[in-house]
Protein backbone atom coordinates (compact mmCIF):
# COMPACT_ATOMS: atom_id res chain seq x y z
CA UNK A 1 0.00 0.00 0.00
CA UNK A 2 0.89 3.52 -0.47
CA UNK A 3 2.37 5.37 2.66
CA UNK A 4 1.43 8.82 3.02
CA UNK A 5 3.88 11.03 4.91
CA UNK A 6 3.44 14.37 6.50
CA UNK A 7 5.60 17.37 7.98
CA UNK A 8 5.66 18.35 10.40
CA UNK A 9 4.01 16.68 12.67
CA UNK A 10 3.26 20.06 14.79
CA UNK A 11 3.32 23.57 13.37
CA UNK A 12 3.10 26.50 15.77
CA UNK A 13 2.13 29.51 14.40
CA UNK A 14 -0.12 32.75 15.55
CA UNK A 15 -3.49 34.03 13.50
CA UNK A 16 -2.81 36.15 10.45
CA UNK A 17 -0.02 33.89 9.75
CA UNK A 18 0.54 32.01 6.86
CA UNK A 19 0.64 28.19 7.09
CA UNK A 20 2.49 25.35 4.84
CA UNK A 21 1.96 21.79 5.21
CA UNK A 22 3.57 18.89 3.46
CA UNK A 23 2.11 15.31 2.43
CA UNK A 24 4.82 12.88 0.68
CA UNK A 25 3.31 10.17 -1.12
CA UNK A 26 5.33 6.65 -0.94
CA UNK A 27 5.16 6.08 -4.72
CA UNK A 28 3.37 8.62 -7.14
CA UNK A 29 -0.59 9.38 -6.97
CA UNK A 30 -0.64 11.52 -9.86
CA UNK A 31 -3.06 14.34 -8.68
CA UNK A 32 -5.48 11.87 -6.74
CA UNK A 33 -4.71 13.22 -3.11
CA UNK A 34 -7.40 15.04 -1.03
CA UNK A 35 -6.59 17.16 2.00
CA UNK A 36 -8.78 17.01 5.14
CA UNK A 37 -9.30 18.99 8.58
CA UNK A 38 -10.38 17.41 11.54
CA UNK A 39 -11.45 19.07 15.26
CA UNK A 40 -11.59 17.43 18.24
CA UNK A 41 -14.74 15.25 18.30
CA UNK A 42 -15.27 16.39 14.70
CA UNK A 43 -15.38 14.22 11.36
CA UNK A 44 -12.51 15.07 9.27
CA UNK A 45 -13.51 17.96 6.90
CA UNK A 46 -13.08 17.64 3.12
CA UNK A 47 -10.78 20.77 1.84
CA UNK A 48 -9.08 19.67 -1.17
CA UNK A 49 -9.70 17.56 -3.97
CA UNK A 50 -7.63 16.73 -7.19
CA UNK A 51 -4.60 18.28 -5.34
CA UNK A 52 -5.89 21.65 -5.78
CA UNK A 53 -9.73 21.96 -6.37
CA UNK A 54 -11.46 23.09 -3.15
CA UNK A 55 -14.40 21.79 -1.95
CA UNK A 56 -17.79 23.51 -1.74
CA UNK A 57 -17.70 26.02 0.88
CA UNK A 58 -13.75 26.18 1.45
CA UNK A 59 -12.50 29.58 1.76
CA UNK A 60 -10.40 30.48 -0.59
CA UNK A 61 -7.45 31.16 1.44
CA UNK A 62 -6.83 27.24 1.54
CA UNK A 63 -5.33 25.88 -1.43
CA UNK A 64 -3.51 23.08 -2.64
CA UNK A 65 -0.37 22.27 -5.00
CA UNK A 66 1.31 19.34 -6.05
CA UNK A 67 1.66 16.15 -8.02
CA UNK A 68 3.45 12.82 -8.14
CA UNK A 69 4.28 12.04 -4.76
CA UNK A 70 5.24 15.90 -3.42
CA UNK A 71 2.19 18.03 -2.20
CA UNK A 72 1.84 20.70 -0.43
CA UNK A 73 -1.16 22.46 1.73
CA UNK A 74 -1.05 26.25 1.99
CA UNK A 75 -3.59 28.45 4.08
CA UNK A 76 -2.30 31.73 3.59
CA UNK A 77 -3.32 34.34 6.45
CA UNK A 78 -4.47 31.71 9.80
CA UNK A 79 -7.70 32.22 10.95
CA UNK A 80 -8.83 31.06 14.73
CA UNK A 81 -10.97 28.44 13.20
CA UNK A 82 -8.07 27.04 11.58
CA UNK A 83 -6.04 25.65 13.73
CA UNK A 84 -6.85 22.15 13.66
CA UNK A 85 -5.04 18.51 12.57
CA UNK A 86 -5.05 18.03 8.73
CA UNK A 87 -5.19 14.50 7.04
CA UNK A 88 -3.42 14.15 3.57
CA UNK A 89 -5.44 11.05 1.58
CA UNK A 90 -4.44 9.56 -1.44
CA UNK A 91 -7.08 8.05 -3.54
CA UNK A 92 -5.29 6.28 -6.93
CA UNK A 93 -4.45 3.37 -5.40
CA UNK A 94 -6.77 0.83 -3.26
CA UNK A 95 -6.53 1.01 -0.38
CA UNK A 96 -7.04 4.68 0.36
CA UNK A 97 -4.36 5.67 2.32
CA UNK A 98 -4.46 8.51 4.99
CA UNK A 99 -1.20 10.54 6.02
CA UNK A 100 -0.42 10.28 10.03
CA UNK A 101 -1.20 14.02 10.52
CA UNK A 102 0.00 17.87 11.30
CA UNK A 103 -1.51 19.25 13.92
CA UNK A 104 -1.79 23.37 13.43
CA UNK A 105 -1.42 24.83 16.88
CA UNK A 106 -2.09 28.13 18.34
CA UNK A 107 1.66 29.83 19.48
CA UNK B 1 -27.10 18.30 1.54
CA UNK B 2 -26.62 14.77 2.52
CA UNK B 3 -26.42 13.59 5.52
CA UNK B 4 -25.15 10.29 7.53
CA UNK B 5 -25.73 9.18 10.53
CA UNK B 6 -24.03 5.69 12.18
CA UNK B 7 -25.68 3.51 14.76
CA UNK B 8 -24.85 0.75 16.50
CA UNK B 9 -23.58 -0.72 20.29
CA UNK B 10 -20.83 1.01 21.91
CA UNK B 11 -19.50 -1.78 23.65
CA UNK B 12 -18.09 -4.83 21.94
CA UNK B 13 -16.45 -8.23 23.70
CA UNK B 14 -13.65 -9.52 22.41
CA UNK B 15 -13.60 -12.43 19.92
CA UNK B 16 -17.39 -11.05 19.04
CA UNK B 17 -18.83 -8.93 16.03
CA UNK B 18 -19.33 -5.10 15.53
CA UNK B 19 -21.90 -4.26 13.53
CA UNK B 20 -22.93 -1.11 12.73
CA UNK B 21 -25.54 0.83 10.66
CA UNK B 22 -25.56 4.09 8.38
CA UNK B 23 -28.49 5.60 7.88
CA UNK B 24 -28.40 8.33 4.80
CA UNK B 25 -30.62 11.18 4.19
CA UNK B 26 -31.02 13.78 1.50
CA UNK B 27 -29.66 11.80 -1.39
CA UNK B 28 -29.89 9.08 -3.44
CA UNK B 29 -27.92 6.38 -2.13
CA UNK B 30 -26.94 5.80 -5.70
CA UNK B 31 -25.38 8.08 -6.26
CA UNK B 32 -22.36 7.78 -4.07
CA UNK B 33 -19.81 5.28 -2.90
CA UNK B 34 -20.16 4.69 0.39
CA UNK B 35 -17.17 3.30 2.64
CA UNK B 36 -16.72 2.88 6.52
CA UNK B 37 -13.54 4.85 7.96
CA UNK B 38 -12.10 4.14 11.39
CA UNK B 39 -9.93 6.19 13.78
CA UNK B 40 -8.38 4.83 16.95
CA UNK B 41 -8.46 7.21 20.27
CA UNK B 42 -5.68 9.86 19.38
CA UNK B 43 -4.71 8.16 16.14
CA UNK B 44 -5.28 8.73 12.26
CA UNK B 45 -7.25 7.52 9.68
CA UNK B 46 -8.05 3.91 8.34
CA UNK B 47 -10.03 3.72 5.24
CA UNK B 48 -12.29 0.02 6.34
CA UNK B 49 -13.99 -0.44 2.93
CA UNK B 50 -16.82 0.78 0.45
CA UNK B 51 -20.07 -0.52 -1.27
CA UNK B 52 -21.59 0.90 -4.16
CA UNK B 53 -25.69 0.48 -4.60
CA UNK B 54 -25.31 -2.63 -7.13
CA UNK B 55 -23.65 -4.29 -4.23
CA UNK B 56 -20.19 -4.31 -5.38
CA UNK B 57 -17.45 -4.05 -2.74
CA UNK B 58 -13.69 -3.53 -1.56
CA UNK B 59 -12.04 -3.86 1.81
CA UNK B 60 -8.58 -2.86 2.87
CA UNK B 61 -6.66 -5.84 2.63
CA UNK B 62 -5.42 -5.47 6.24
CA UNK B 63 -8.86 -6.30 7.59
CA UNK B 64 -10.43 -8.24 4.46
CA UNK B 65 -10.52 -11.46 5.97
CA UNK B 66 -12.99 -9.70 8.97
CA UNK B 67 -14.88 -7.30 7.32
CA UNK B 68 -18.00 -7.53 5.36
CA UNK B 69 -20.14 -4.40 4.25
CA UNK B 70 -23.73 -4.84 2.77
CA UNK B 71 -26.38 -2.04 1.62
CA UNK B 72 -30.25 -1.93 2.07
CA UNK B 73 -31.25 0.34 -0.49
CA UNK B 74 -35.01 0.05 0.20
CA UNK B 75 -33.86 1.95 3.78
CA UNK B 76 -31.52 4.11 2.28
CA UNK B 77 -28.74 2.59 4.80
CA UNK B 78 -25.29 0.54 3.99
CA UNK B 79 -23.93 -1.21 7.42
CA UNK B 80 -20.47 -2.80 8.74
CA UNK B 81 -19.49 -6.48 10.06
CA UNK B 82 -16.23 -6.50 11.88
CA UNK B 83 -15.91 -10.12 13.36
CA UNK B 84 -13.37 -11.64 15.86
CA UNK B 85 -12.58 -7.86 17.41
CA UNK B 86 -9.96 -7.05 19.65
CA UNK B 87 -8.91 -4.03 21.58
CA UNK B 88 -6.97 -2.94 18.51
CA UNK B 89 -10.28 -2.67 16.99
CA UNK B 90 -11.10 -0.17 19.39
CA UNK B 91 -11.77 3.09 17.58
CA UNK B 92 -14.46 6.00 16.15
CA UNK B 93 -16.38 4.44 13.32
CA UNK B 94 -17.33 6.84 10.70
CA UNK B 95 -19.12 6.50 7.55
CA UNK B 96 -18.44 8.58 4.62
CA UNK B 97 -19.61 9.15 0.89
CA UNK B 98 -17.52 9.99 -2.30
CA UNK B 99 -19.07 11.10 -5.51
CA UNK B 100 -15.87 11.14 -7.43
CA UNK B 101 -14.27 7.37 -6.63
CA UNK B 102 -14.09 4.55 -4.75
CA UNK B 103 -11.00 5.50 -2.27
CA UNK B 104 -12.38 8.94 -2.21
CA UNK B 105 -12.32 11.53 -1.50
CA UNK B 106 -14.78 11.41 1.04
CA UNK B 107 -17.51 14.65 0.59
CA UNK B 108 -19.59 13.70 3.73
CA UNK B 109 -18.63 12.40 6.95
CA UNK B 110 -21.39 10.63 9.94
CA UNK B 111 -20.53 12.56 13.70
CA UNK B 112 -18.68 8.84 14.24
CA UNK B 113 -19.23 6.38 17.19
CA UNK B 114 -17.04 5.53 19.38
CA UNK B 115 -16.65 1.07 19.71
CA UNK B 116 -14.84 0.43 22.46
CA UNK B 117 -14.18 -3.54 22.69
CA UNK B 118 -13.77 -4.67 25.79
CA UNK B 119 -14.79 -7.92 28.41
Amino acid sequence: EIVMTQSPATLSLSPGEGATLSCRASQSVSSNLAWYQQKPGQAPRLLIYGASTRATGIPARFSGSGSGTEFTLTISSLQSEDFAVYYCQQYNNWPGTFGQGTKLEIK
Amino acid sequence: QVQLQESGPGLVKPSETLSLTCTVSGGSISSYYWSWIRQPPGKGLEWIGYIYYSGSTNYNPSLKSRVTISVDTSKNQFSLKLNSVTAADTAVYFCAASSIAAAGPFDYWGQGTLVTVSS
